[in-house]
């Protein structure tokens, strides 16, 4: 999994909570993204960061932030969780030169 | 907009059969194309990426091959075991930096 590493596996929130998804590598990968996968609809792109300090909007930013202070963490936020954000969220990196996209194991969200 | 499209959404096979699953997309200009399998409840497993500048990968028994042109790959699995049972998602990385997927084909392998 090219050293991408997710937590919490399983995260279980109320309407209106917040939570932070983390995300982390440790093979300097420069591009880092994630992703929601929901049924039938396949993965959609949340928000993406080639790189320390740089982050843009992928096709379904509304309800996530995130930030790239370092090479190694992108960390997604929620602020205030809605129904909706039940999902499987998934983080990856890309592996620079051939740009082979790597995946995390996976953060299941619940949101009640 | 990036738009991947992949048909058949379902496929149900005997053991032996070969698998012929098609993606398509709508914008050209991509870096590459990507082929996961991904098992139900687990994480994505890249197959094989195919480069905007080549027409096919092989890997064992998987073929993939790229018309960028025409906005089609399709990958080849021979002989087809149970184990191939999973669902196979396509992935267009586009020259905008975006990573566009494809719902998926979900196969069936019977014994």
């Amino acid at each position: 999994n090219a050293g991408v590493t997710q937590t919490p596996k399983f995260q279980v929130l109320k309407t209106g909570q917040s939570m932070t998804l983390q995300c982390a590598q440790d093979m300097n990968h420069e591009y880092m993204s994630w992703y929601r996968q929901d049924p039938g609809m396949g993965l959609r792109l949340i928000h993406y960061s080639v790189g320390a300090g740089i982050t843009d909007q992928g096709e379904v930013p509304n309800g996530y932030n995130v930030s790239r202070s370092t090479t190694e963490d992108f960390p997604l936020r929620l602020l205030s969780a809605a129904p909706s954000q039940t999902s499987v969220y998934f983080c990856a990196v890309v592996i620079r030169g051939g740009n082979e996209q790597f995946f995390g194991p996976g953060t299941r969200l619940t949101v009640l | 907009k990036q738009e991947v499209t992949q048909i058949p959404a379902a496929l149900s096979v005997p053991e032996g059969e070969n698998l012929v699953l098609n993606c398509s997309f709508t914008d050209s200009a991509i870096y590459n194309l990507q082929w996961f399998r991904q098992d139900p409840g687990k994480g994505l497993t890249s197959l094989l990426l195919i480069q905007s500048s080549q027409r096919e990968q092989t890997s064992g028994r998987l073929n993939a091959s790229l018309d960028k042109s025409s906005g089609r790959s399709t990958l080849y699995i021979a002989a087809s075991q149970p184990g191939d049972s999973a669902t196979y998602l396509c992935a267009v990385f586009s020259n905008d930096y975006k990573l566009s997927f494809g719902a998926g084909t979900t196969v069936t392998v019977r014994a």
